[in-house]
């Protein structure tokens, strides 16, 4: 069936350092896919979005990177600050219509 | 501009009984979809409505039900709760419904504990 799955469960990385979080995904069909963090005790907040019509996007400090050839996402972060400690999830969306599937998560811990 | 909302922040019931959570969108938002999310976990889609209409289900027992009113905030309810239904439920928002989805936006959630 459909899934959205990660690589790493969790990723600790120094102050300032660059951040790859990684995602794979099993519907090819997806066509939409998008990034959240996710802070203890709030909700998932959108960090940026790709269509499947794309190969990368950029947002601040934030990098999205889409290889439907191996059916892959990765969501880099340049500069990662303590801020940015939190779980991070992908999300498809099944043949549109505003149904999301999501990962487990992967938990980035940001160390000084 | 003030962002999803969802009532209550925390609740807890015990098994057997039933409970109503509430989400108000985001203004001019005509969308509204409702996530379980258990802890450690990602959210799993519950349901989608818009324009008042059931427009997606997700793998959910019939003790689960929602309905969205004229303003677009939207109502789920769950029906004799298990232990099972602990959980943060999550209530998202996006302008419209379309082909190849629509950006959504989470609201805070409600953690529902069932004892």
């Amino acid at each position: 069936g459909e899934s959205v799955g990660l690589h790493l469960p969790t990723l600790s990385v120094q102050e300032g350092d660059n951040s790859i979080i990684n995602c794979a995904y099993s519907n090819s069909a997806s066509d939409y896919f998008i990034w959240y963090k996710q802070e203890s005790g709030k909700g998932p907040q959108f960090i940026i979005d790709i269509r499947s019509n794309m190969d990368k996007r950029q947002g601040q400090r934030v990098t999205v990177l889409l290889n439907k050839t191996v059916k892959h996402l990765s969501l880099q972060i340049a500069a990662t600050q303590p801020g940015d400690s939190a779980v991070y999830f992908c999300a498809e969306d099944s043949g549109g219509y505003n149904k999301l599937i999501f990962g487990a998560g992967t938990r980035l811990a940001v160390h000084p | 501009d003030a962002g999803v909302t969802q009532s209550p922040t925390h609740l807890i019931k015990t098994r057997g009984q039933h409970v109503t959570l509430r989400c108000s969108p985001i203004s001019g938002h005509k969308s509204v979809s409702w996530y379980q999310q258990v802890l450690g976990q990602g959210p799993q889609f519950i349901f989608q409505y818009y324009e008042k209409e059931e427009r997606g289900r997700g793998n959910f027992p019939d003790r689960f039900s929602a309905r969205q009113f004229p303003n677009y905030s939207s109502e789920l309810n769950v029906n004799a709760l298990l232990l099972g239904d602990s959980a943060l439920y999550l209530c998202a928002s996006s302008p419209r419904q379309i082909q190849g989805a629509d950006t959504q936006y989470f609201g805070p959630g409600t953690r529902l504990t069932v004892l």
